[in-house]
């Protein structure tokens, strides 16, 4: 089993359209927990970090389920901008910082 | 102004070949870090470096040796370039281990 797992999709969805990712983790021990977007040829860039009691920025959502061992991310309202990659991320261990990203969730919203 | 900067952008070069990329930010992080994304998008730590003390050293062949020189930089050098080390090199950093970790621009190496 991966350490993080995702549906790599890709997900093709209208414009205004709801969609959401989930993303399995393997550690139960794991301590933070992040959305990062990446599109095509640049760097990953921090979309959300996830917090225990869920946190919303505009039209995007993050969950975290501790006892089942996954987030999520909810997306409202779909804009062709949205269109990209979604990476999970977890933070194994608070000492080191080792960041493990599933493997992306490719999302393509079309008019 | 970049916050993660790395050069190369991008480095095409020859099998056996040694060849360095170098990462410096100016966010004032003690942490950073190197990952590389193959081929199939895969995101993948390989070294991470605490206050200029390295702290991750996943499995990466002994070839690949990073350096850091000060808490703003940390370069990565690569002896004996191989064809399957043909990926893009991501530098990322962090205030510390557990915070948000920002990310470079990414240099994309091709071994021919």
């Amino acid at each position: 089993r991966k350490e993080v797992e995702q549906d790599p999709g890709p997900f093709n969805v209208p414009e205004g359209a709801t969609v959401a990712f989930n993303c399995t983790y393997s550690n139960s021990a794991s301590q933070s927990f992040f959305w990062y977007r990446q599109d095509c040829r640049k760097e990953p860039k921090l979309l959300m970090s996830v917090y225990s009691s869920g946190n919303e920025d505009g039209r995007f959502t993050a969950q975290l389920n501790r006892a089942s061992q996954y987030i999520s991310l909810l997306i409202r309202d779909s804009k062709l901008s949205d269109s990209a990659t979604y990476l999970c991320a977890v933070i194994f261990s608070s000492n080191t910082g080792k960041l493990i990203f599933g493997q992306g969730t490719t999302l393509q919203v079309k008019p | 102004d970049t916050a993660v900067s790395q050069t190369p952008k991008y480095l095409v070069t020859q099998m056996g070949n040694d060849k360095s990329i170098k990462c410096e930010q100016n966010l004032g992080h003690d942490t950073m870090y190197w990952y590389k994304q193959d081929s199939k998008k895969f995101l993948k730590i390989m070294f991470s470096y605490n206050n200029k003390e390295l702290i991750i050293n996943e499995t990466v062949p002994n070839r690949f040796s990073p350096k850091s020189p000060d808490k703003a930089h940390l370069n990565l050098h690569i002896n004996s370039l191989e064809l399957g080390d043909s990926a893009v090199y991501f530098c990322a950093s962090s205030q510390d281990p557990r915070e948000t970790q920002y990310f470079g621009p990414g240099t994309r190496l091709l071994v021919l």
